[in-house]
């Protein structure tokens, strides 16, 4: 069975304060890793997708990266508008066009 | 930019009523993605549908029924609310084609039944 495991549950950080979130995954065989931002009371927004082991993307202050294992969030420098639940998802091969989410980090930055 | 829009951000409805929940995704998107989002158990996927009039259970089906009659609409429906189908529910939708398949999601509707 596939499995997403997301630490820590709650991250706080002050601002300026750079730090990495964790995504452990176990799947036969891995299509894709996708992280999201989901801000309060809001849909999922999608940030990166992750094809395969080494490989790296960035936006602004966020930084995915990704092993056979598992990937890192990192967020550089921190604002408090970087507040936020970030979910992690994989594709398994045999899963088709599904997938199985972690249950988040919600990180917390303060000024 | 895709963009997936529910039709209502909030909803309260009273138990036994019959609630539908409308997605609309304007990317001409294959696959469509009904979860329910609930504090601890994360996004359990309900159903999704991979074409017009194509459907197939997810995780938790029970209680549930979804309808596509259209590419681009995909109907969540409670038969008879209960106080337990309370929660967010989140469309998702993404283009099917490929291996690797990015899904995208709406805003959700934040349902609550009495």
């Amino acid at each position: 069975e596939d499995q997403v495991t997301q630490s820590p549950e709650a991250l706080r950080l002050q601002e300026g304060e750079s730090s990495s979130l964790n995504c452990s995954y176990t799947v036969s065989g891995l299509r894709g890793l996708f992280w999201y931002r989901q801000d309060p009371g809001k849909g999922p927004e999608f940030l990166f997708t992750l094809y395969s082991a080494g490989e790296e993307k960035e936006k602004e202050r966020l930084k995915a990266t990704l092993t056979k294992k598992e990937s890192f969030l990192h967020i550089t420098a921190p604002k408090p508008e970087d507040s936020a639940t970030y979910l992690c998802a994989v594709q398994a091969e045999n899963a088709g066009n599904m997938l199985t989410f972690g249950g988040g980090t919600r990180l917390m930055v303060k000024p | 930019d895709v963009k997936v829009t529910q039709s209502s951000r909030y909803l309260v409805k009273r138990t036994g009523e019959k609630v539908f929940l409308e997605c609309v995704q304007d990317m001409d998107h294959e696959n469509m993605f009904w979860y329910r989002q609930d504090p601890g158990l994360g996004l359990r996927l309900i159903y999704f549908s991979y074409d017009v009039k194509m459907k197939e259970k997810g995780d938790i089906p029970e209680g549930y029924s979804v309808s596509r009659e259209k590419k681009e609409r995909f109907s969540l429906i409670l038969e008879s609310a209960s106080t337990n189908q309370t929660s967010m529910y989140l469309c998702a939708s993404s283009r099917g084609q490929g291996l690797t398949d990015t899904q995208y999601f709406g805003p959700g509707t934040r349902l609550t039944v009495l």
